[in-house]
């Protein structure tokens, strides 16, 4: 089973902006744009944030946003606040290796 | 808007068989409107990929646990469920089960989550 590849920790101070990548280990993850992103807080079950790549589901903050190049996808929070600090998770589906899922990614704000 | 609702024993001994849950609500666990699928993560780890049912019935299992993973579902109940043979302390998570939308392919209800602990 594939795995994503994301870093284990990104910081940044208040009002700044973080990016947060998600590198696929095979072809098809540069071929298909089924990418998902979930933000989950301690004790609490994930909660989708990102979808196809860069969609936002209604309700979602506009200063969450993604974007693909290649293998690598990309999630960006402009404008950090406090309460952005917690795990978030990549997601993706190939039909080949159906979902997989990133190790997932702590953010502190400073 | 669906709802989902894990359920089952959060204790289970060695050698032993997990059996989970999933309750339904706010759609039809066969009528082809999401993938249902099974999630877990491992105190203080990510998130690991069990298996699905298909919008189409078609299931889907994890390579790495398919020797010991059955997904299905219960029309009546409107229910699906998850059972995992043959457990180890290495079973021992939060197992989530999750909607996929078939078009987008994500994630776009969760239930709470329910820890199921391996032990004797």
């Amino acid at each position: 089973q594939s795995v994503l590849t994301q870093p284990a920790s990104v910081s940044g101070s208040p009002g700044q902006s973080i990016t947060i990548s998600c590198s696929g280990s095979t072809s098809d993850f540069g071929t298909y744009s089924y990418v998902s992103w979930y933000q989950q807080h301690p004790g609490k079950a994930p909660t989708l944030i990102l979808y196809a790549v860069g969609n936002r589901p209604s309700g979602v903050s506009t200063r969450f946003s993604g974007s693909k190049s290649g293998n690598t996808a990309s999630l960006t929070i402009s404008g950090l606040q406090a309460e952005d600090e917690t795990d978030y998770y990549c997601s993706a589906f190939t039909p080949t290796d159906s979902w997989m899922f990133g190790g997932g990614t702590k953010v502190t704000v400073l | 808007q669906v709802q989902l609702q894990e359920s089952g024993p959060g204790l289970v001994k060695p050698s032993q068989t997990l059996s989970l849950t999933c309750t339904v609500s706010g759609d039809s666990v066969t009528d082809g409107g999401y993938h249902w699928t099974w999630i877990r993560q491992h105190p203080g780890r990510g998130l690991e990929y069990i298996g699905s049912i298909y919008h189409n019935g078609r299931p889907d299992y994890s390579p790495t646990l398919k020797s010991r993973v059955t997904i299905s579902v219960d029309k009546s109940k409107n229910q699906m469920t998850l059972i995992v043979n043959s457990v180890t302390s290495a079973d021992t998570a939060v197992y989530y089960c999750g909607a996929a939308t078939v078009v987008t392919y994500s994630f776009d209800y969760w239930g709470q989550g329910t820890l199921v602990t391996v032990s004797s």
